[in-house]
């Protein structure tokens, strides 16, 4: 099955700075990449996805940037602000074929702090 | 709209009880699924229910089962409690089998005890 590390596992950065958290996947055949945020006491949150066919996705201070020879894909947080501090999860999924549905793996999570 | 929404928010139980726990989906989804979060193992996937069948399963024991009604609620059940199930148990709802985008609800925070 998937597996997906996820590193770091806590990032600190002062308020105004770039965040970069970063993840490995292990199955070629995934083909769908979404980045999860979540606030204390409440579910993850679907910030941003990306699709194998497609190195770099941006939506204003959030990117994200796959590299399917390296089976690694990236979350980029400019201008951090107060409100990014959450706990980041990327994940991988195959999408579903005619032979059955694949369910989405998780990494471990990412403990971002950003610093007034 | 409504998101998603988990009942109880909280929960104390003792070894050897069972536990159930409540989903209702976004209006319009038929899919459902559980996570089991922990500080140690992160997210891993419980099981994702569509038009009222169990369509997929994770590793996890057979104490831990659930279902779907036709209005695609979906309740999750833990039988003989473990200290171990200690956990915040998530339910995500998407639009239909299969469908990459998962929306999550607030969870149901179990402690055994």
């Amino acid at each position: 099955g998937e597996n997906v590390e996820q590193h770091p596992s806590t990032l600190s950065v002062q308020e105004g700075d770039s965040a970069v958290i970063k993840c490995t996947y292990s199955d070629s055949a995934s083909n769908y990449f979404p980045w999860y945020k979540q606030e204390l006491g409440k579910g993850p949150q679907l910030i941003i996805d990306i699709r194998s066919n497609v190195g770099e996705k941006k939506d204003q201070r959030i990117a994200v940037t796959l590299n399917k020879t390296a089976k690694h894909f990236s979350l980029h947080i400019t201008e951090t602000q107060p409100e990014d501090s959450a706990v980041y999860f990327c994940a991988a999924k195959e999408t579903m074929n005619s032979g059955g549905y694949q369910k989405v793996t998780f990494g471990t999570g990412t403990k971002l702090q950003v610093i007034p | 709209k409504a998101g998603v929404t988990q009942t109880p928010r909280y929960l104390i139980k003792t070894r050897g009880q069972q536990v159930t726990l409540s989903c209702s989906p976004i209006s319009g989804h038929r899919s459902v699924s559980w996570y089991q979060q922990t500080p140690g193992q992160g997210l891993q996937f419980l099981f994702e229910y569509f038009s009222e069948t169990q369509r997929n399963k994770g590793n996890f024991p057979g104490r831990f089962s659930g279902r779907q009604f036709s209005n695609s609620r979906s309740e999750m059940n833990v039988s003989t409690l473990e200290l171990g199930d200690s956990a915040l148990y998530l339910c995500a709802s998407s639009l239909r089998e299969g469908y990459e985008k998962l929306f999550f609800g607030s969870g149901t925070q179990l402690s055994v005890l």
